[in-house]
């Protein structure tokens, strides 16, 4: 079945404690993103990455770290995490080939609260 | 940047229609989509359009795409209580975007009351 996993789904830490968000695709897609969902602002783009070892910034990359070593993973990291990250966090990969973009297929989302 | 704009709520009764509206500004977009969001749930894609047609019908839902006007909408008809989540507009930009990026609006509460 084609999916994209996060772990873990929900989580609440504290103010300054390292965290990861870990993401996997099984569909060998070479575009994988990370989003945050807040109420009233709907879905923003955090980071980005077209394929291993190739990411970059989306609208809202501070405080914020990622990586893509394999192709199927691409881990969000917050270093030290603050309040203002307590947020709704989806992942979503694709084709992402040309103009003819795939629809983007999206985890089930991990809920974070930063105390 | 791309900017996509959806009014935020919109309540019907159940077996109504149901239209949500979306206006977008990146006219070179190639793709546009609509995306569920169930309570707890990530976003389920809907359907999707492509740029260089006005009309998709798939069963319930019907897309129409103006794309003079830059205006995308989404009925479901004979709307029912499984209805009710939130519907997102998503664009894929074009021209300079980044390939495979979408830009989205905020999303439409739909409530269906029975």
């Amino acid at each position: 079945e084609a999916q994209v996993t996060q772990n873990p789904r929900y989580l609440i830490t504290v103010t300054g404690k390292k965290l990861t968000v870990t993401c996997s695709q099984n569909m060998n897609h070479e575009y994988m993103s990370w989003y945050r969902q807040d109420p009233g602002l709907g879905l923003r783009q955090i980071y980005y990455s077209m394929n291993v070892e190739v990411t970059d910034k989306g609208d809202v990359p501070e405080g914020y770290k990622v990586s893509r070593k394999e192709k199927r993973n691409f881990p969000l990291i917050l270093e030290s995490p603050s309040p203002n990250q307590t947020s709704l966090y989806f992942c979503a990969s694709s084709k992402g080939q040309g103009v003819d973009n795939q629809p983007q297929h999206f985890g089930d989302g991990t809920r974070l609260s930063i105390l | 940047g791309e900017d996509v704009e959806q009014s935020l709520f919109l309540s019907v009764r159940e077996g109504d229609s149901s239209v949500i509206n979306c206006t977008y500004t990146d006219s070179s977009s190639t793709y546009l989509y609509w995306y569920k969001q169930e309570p707890g749930a990530g976003l389920q894609l809907l359907t999707y359009i492509f740029s260089n047609m006005d009309m998709k019908q798939d069963q319930r839902l019907t897309v129409l795409l103006n794309k003079k006007d830059k205006h995308l909408s989404l009925r479901i008809a004979d709307t029912q209580t499984g209805d009710s989540a939130i519907y997102f507009c998503a664009e894929s930009g074009g021209g300079g975007s980044t390939l495979g990026r979408l830009y989205f609006g905020r999303g439409t509460q739909l409530t269906v009351w029975p």
